[in-house]
């Protein structure tokens, strides 16, 4: 399994608050992702990171900001969260020779 | 933007069966992934497919990459209970590393 963990695993936090969630991998590779995952919707991609602090947006940014002074580390901030926000956020890595995505284990946060 | 029709969007499957989904798109691919997602569980990585027309097998997994590389199958051999979960497709389009996702398939033990 490639090395990958999400912290915390599980979140309940009030709206208007801000949420930092957290992943951490160890397999020293260069690219990281933001996904959330929704009922009806698949896996959408948040922002990505092509290296430490190299970021982009990806389809559903709006509302998030990442960032990574790290390789190992790779940050999501809700800033004030919404209860639209509650979702299972998932990081993945990728890197080597086909670049192919690893998933990590998922937060399931839930905004009241 | 891009989006890739997988289906059945769910399935019953018994014991022993063999059981198969695919993925489609409008677009051309340059990659297939399958991935599969047990509950409260990150998707985990099966089959990987590179080249139209590629056909590569995981135990009793066999996955195709379509010769117009506009789509994909996923076959499932002799099921067993624990092939339960849902099934997703994913592919790259270019030397980018943002992947498409279908929407899943969602397998069930039959009753």
């Amino acid at each position: 399994d490639a090395g990958i963990t999400q912290s915390p695993r599980h979140k309940v936090t009030e709206t208007g608050t801000p949420v930092t969630l957290r992943c951490h991998q160890t397999e020293n590779h260069r690219y990281m992702y933001w996904y959330r995952q929704d009922p009806g919707h698949g896996l959408r991609l948040i922002h990505y990171s092509y290296g430490v602090k190299d970021t982009d947006k990806g389809e559903v940014s709006d509302g998030y900001s990442v960032s990574r002074s790290k390789t190992e580390d790779f940050l999501l901030t809700l800033e004030s969260a919404t209860s639209s926000q509650t979702s299972v956020y998932f990081c993945a890595i990728s890197g080597g020779l086909y670049n192919e995505q690893f998933f990590g284990p998922g937060t399931r946060l839930t905004v009241l | 933007g891009q989006q890739l029709n997988q289906s059945p969007q769910s399935m019953f499957i018994q014991e022993g069966e063999d059981v198969s989904m695919n993925c489609t798109s409008s677009s051309i691919f340059n990659t297939w992934l399958w991935y599969k997602q047990d509950p409260g569980e990150g998707p985990v990585l099966l089959i990987a497919l590179y080249k139209a027309g590629e056909l590569t097998s995981n135990g009793r997994l066999t996955a195709q990459f379509g010769i117009t590389r506009k789509d994909s199958f996923l076959n499932i051999s002799a099921s067993i209970p624990s092939d339960v979960g849902i099934y997703f497709c994913a592919s790259r389009r270019d030397a980018g590393n943002k992947l498409t996702f279908g929407g899943g398939t969602r397998v069930l033990v039959k009753p």
